[in-house]
């Protein structure tokens, strides 16, 4: 069954840096984009950035475009988030998932990112 | 800037149909924009249940339909389940490799 697990959400120091991570697994990963959408307490869904399945094209939300950096290692089947300059709003649970004809497949759980001093 | 609007809330009797819609500020809603639908219920990871407009995800009971309705796209729900209680959300494909996220609607089975 395919399965997407993220990792290294925790507490992050604003104007710090933080990098989370979706392994995936039963999955042709590098045959698909894979996207990252965040989520804030209480807050609805936002798509955050998508990758191409090569990982040459990359694209983001205007909302954290320049700060945050989405790659992928196909040869681990794992997907990244660098999160720099780390900000109060960037506080969310980041959900990963397999993009399939622009819609999103397959969700990870989530893992959840906290900026706090 | 893109925003898609979706109703806040919405209540349905169990047995019942309702509607949601989703649409976008300054255009109307068709095809192009391959319009997703999702739902979460609080605690736990969006599960898909319409994709392309009008197709159902792999395991949705079918009382979920999608469409375009006017100007907007439409998740409808016919014969509303008490399990069906959750917050929905559309996406909008804008091109480019940009999507976009509805507010999400609150339905509630009562």
């Amino acid at each position: 069954e395919e399965q997407l697990v993220e990792s290294g959400g925790g507490l992050g120091q604003p104007g710090g840096s933080l990098r989370v991570s979706c392994a995936a697994s039963e999955l042709s990963f590098s045959s698909y984009a894979m996207a990252w959408v965040r989520q804030a307490p209480g807050k609805g869904l936002e798509w955050v950035s998508t990758i191409s399945g090569s990982g040459g094209r990359t694209y983001y939300a205007d909302s954290v475009l320049g700060r945050f950096t989405i790659s992928r290692d196909n040869s681990k089947n794992t997907l990244y988030l660098r999160i720099n300059t780390l900000r109060a709003e960037d506080t969310a649970v980041y959900y990963c998932a397999k993009v399939v004809v622009n819609y999103f497949d397959l969700w990870g759980r989530g893992t959840l990112v906290t900026v706090s001093s | 800037q893109t925003v898609v609007t979706q109703e806040p809330s919405f209540s349905v009797s169990p047995g019942g149909t309702v509607t949601l819609t989703c649409g976008l500020s300054s255009d109307s809603v068709s095809t192009i924009h391959y319009p997703s639908w999702y739902q979460q219920i609080p605690g736990q990871a969006p599960r898909t249940l319409i994709y392309s407009t009008n197709i159902r995800s792999s395991g949705v009971p079918d009382r979920f339909s999608g469409s375009i309705l006017g100007n907007k796209a439409a998740l409808t729900v016919t014969g509303a389940q008490a399990e069906d209680e959750s917050n929905y959300y559309c996406v909008l494909y804008m091109g480019s490799g940009i999507s976009v996220f509805g507010g999400g609607t609150k339905l509630t089975v009562l």
